[in-house]
């Protein structure tokens, strides 16, 4: 099982551009949800994907907006790129009331 | 308006010690609690959880505990280990939703 994937690792772009990040949720699991996580902080949670539509949404603009494709996997897009967008991007997986998180995407905005 | 508080940033304790981390909510819905461990270039890894039915859950060396009235729960491991040093993550749920995380408390235990 190879667990909640996430690609890239790492991403470098330029303020006003935009960047797709990639998740793969645990074997099984048929919920995803993206955090945020800005350093020094804990996770903030942007959306939830569950039957290829969203489910819930936090306290993100409509800049943030995803996708989930029938195989369960997600996609988290992010418009017009600020420089506080610069952040860890966490997917998760959901089984019941536990999450199985992924290693993350670092998106650095320059 | 911060819903989950965790207060001290850093705790350093000697290993085989006992470490205790808080958690304050302010949000009387939230009806499932977890704590997560995370290491540095890793996403956070689910430890140990409570439901709001129940004010203790012990798992091993972790133990949870919840005070529903004072909107307060903890974590203790015992015996501390050098492995156990992390940021430690609480964080909470209503009705099975979205998980509201605090900010963390970074654990070093000390050989």
């Amino acid at each position: 099982d190879a667990g909640v994937t996430q690609s890239p690792t790492h991403l470098i772009k330029t303020r006003g551009q935009q960047v797709t990040l990639r998740c793969s949720p645990k074997s099984g699991h048929d919920t995803v949800s993206w955090y945020q996580q800005a350093l020094g902080q804990g996770p903030q949670f942007i959306f939830q994907y569950y039957e290829e539509e969203e489910r819930q949404r936090g306290n993100f603009p409509d800049r943030f907006s995803g996708h989930q494709f029938p195989n369960y996997s997600s996609e988290l897009n992010v418009n017009a790129l600020l420089l506080g967008d610069s952040a860890l991007y966490l997917c998760a997986s959901n089984q019941y009331n536990e999450q199985f998180f992924g290693p993350g995407t670092r998106l650095t905005v320059l | 308006d911060q819903q989950v508080k965790q207060n001290s940033p850093s705790l350093s304790v000697q290993e085989g010690r006992i470490s205790i981390l808080n958690c304050d909510y302010t949000n009387s819905m939230f009806d499932y609690f977890l704590w997560y461990k995370k290491y540095p270039a890793e996403g956070p890894t689910f430890l140990i959880s409570i439901s709001s039915i129940k004010d203790k859950n012990e798992d091993g060396r972790f133990t949870v505990f919840l005070n529903k009235s004072a909107k307060h729960l903890s974590l203790h491991i015992v015996p501390s280990q050098p492995g156990d040093s992390a940021v430690y993550f609480c964080a909470a749920s209503a009705h099975a939703g979205k998980s509201t995380f605090g900010d963390g408390t970074t654990l070093t235990v000390k050989p």
